[in-house]
């Protein structure tokens, strides 16, 4: 069957340092998103992505962060200058319409910000 | 503001025992989404559901959308079900767009 690919699996950056998470989405998928889990805490959403352009971001997603497709398969998030409190699982999920057919996460990215 | 609450929080049972986990959200939804995590983190979706009931294999989830009330019931469990469970939805395409609001999730543990 197949999955959504998130690399790396764990990520350990210093405070200030720019991350980029990535993921490869299931191919034939058309919405993709971001969410993360801060650890003890309910997974949040941060952005959705459809045709080459974000069509939703929640209140987490500031400047700090950003969003790219950069060629037909990868899918990759991006924070300019990380903080402690960014320290989280970050998930990739993408899915074949808007909400109505289930969502296929990646396993996650775990980074820590020290 | 638009909540999702699951109960119970916490949840330990025996082998084989009938399991119930709840969903209770606060306003009208277009789908509701079961997920399981595992320990190491990774989420796996297990339904999606707008209306009525679906099963697969051992799980079984319904969704009662007057009340705004879904269940996941797990039949003979077994300890390889020691996960958490987590109840998502989607809020009305008027009001929230794509985006999943996500409970606290149920932490299983199945004893044998």
């Amino acid at each position: 069957e197949p999955e959504v690919t998130q690399t790396p699996s764990h990520q350990v950056t210093q405070m200030g340092q720019e991350v980029i998470l990535r993921c490869v989405p299931i191919s034939n998928h058309l919405y993709f998103y971001w969410y993360r889990q801060i650890l003890g805490q309910k997974v949040e959403f941060l952005v959705s992505f459809y045709n080459n352009e974000i069509s939703e971001k929640s209140e987490i997603f500031d400047d700090q962060f950003s969003v790219e497709r950069p060629d037909g398969s990868n899918f990759t998030l991006k924070i300019r200058s990380t903080k402690l409190e960014d320290s989280a699982m970050y998930f990739c999920a993408s899915s074949w319409d808007a909400g109505y057919s289930p969502l296929h996460f990646g396993n996650g990215t775990r980074l820590t910000v020290t | 503001k638009n909540e999702v609450e699951q109960s119970p929080q916490n949840l330990t049972a025996q082998e084989g025992e009938f399991i119930t986990i709840n969903c209770s959200y606060s306003v009208g939804i277009s789908a509701l989404h079961w997920l399981q995590q595992h320990p190491g983190g990774g989420i796996v979706s297990l339904f999606m559901l707008s209306s009525g009931k679906k099963k697969h294999g051992r799980l079984i989830a319904t969704i009662n959308i007057q009340e705004k009330h879904s269940s996941l019931h797990i039949t003979a469990s077994h300890p390889r079900d020691s996960a958490v469970y987590i109840c998502a939805v989607r809020w009305d395409r008027e009001t929230s767009g794509s985006r999943l609001t996500f409970g606290e999730g149920t932490q299983l543990t199945v004893n044998p």
